[in-house]
């Protein structure tokens, strides 16, 4: 497809599930990203991917979440055993090229966990 | 580690209003900076970045900002305001340094700009 493409929008889980995100980049972009955005807060960084490598996962919450890019080219975001405290919009971009800030993000992916 | 400040949750004009939605950065290192726009139920897109040489970016939709390193702050504005510019708009800002941390972004908390007729 011609943008980002986030999978499902809308997901609602109970406390305690588990979930998978999905996210299908531009095509031939190398650098994938997943960014966390709370209600009322700007994005925040979760884990970066340079195609298949996992280069930054400082951000991930806890050791419940969980990323893969398998291929260098879709990637999913797992949360094991959700907490009231994911409920927040997933967020994933990819660019061509890292370090110039030029991202382009998909619509999001809506978790709330009751 | 950097972070954005954005003075203003949310910035109320009428239309042909000029604009000035503001940012200030902290950082310890040279930086990168960026304004985002995300209209209603779309993703992210980037308005404009700094990245080196002339201080005013001029970006898409007619925005421009201006860095300015001894205030440490990257003010977004706009001469004359539409409709269809309502929408919210983050400040972000990236280490600069080669091989470091400059894939990842720092954001602000938004600013909602509401332009009314």
């Amino acid at each position: 497809g011609a943008g980002v493409s986030q999978s499902p929008r809308y997901k609602v889980a109970k406390r305690g599930q588990d979930v998978a995100l999905r996210c299908d980049p531009i095509s031939g972009h190398v650098s994938l990203f997943w960014y966390q955005q709370a209600l009322g807060q700007g994005p925040e960084f979760l884990t970066y991917f340079q195609n298949e490598a996992q280069l930054d996962k400082s951000g991930l919450p806890s050791d419940r979440f969980f990323a893969e890019r398998p291929e260098g080219s879709v990637s999913t975001l797992k949360i094991q055993r959700t907490q009231q405290e994911d409920s927040a919009v997933y967020l994933c971009a990819s660019s061509l090229l890292a370090g110039t800030g030029e991202l382009f993000f998909g619509e999001g992916s809506r978790l709330t966990v009751l | 580690a950097q972070s954005v400040t954005q003075l203003d949750s949310q910035v109320p004009v009428f239309e042909e209003a000029p604009v000035e939605l503001r940012c200030n950065y902290s950082s310890s290192v040279s930086v990168y900076l960026f304004w985002y726009v995300q209209y209603p139920n779309q993703g992210l897109q980037l308005l404009l970045k700094y990245l080196s040489g002339s201080t005013l970016v001029k970006g898409i939709n007619g925005f421009e900002a201006e860095f300015n390193k001894s205030q440490t702050s990257f003010h977004l504005r706009k001469p004359s305001v539409h409709i269809s510019d309502t929408a919210e708009y983050f400040c972000a800002v990236s280490d600069s340094l080669s091989g470091g941390s400059n894939y990842k972004l720092t954001f602000g908390k938004g600013t909602l700009l509401t332009v009314n007729p």
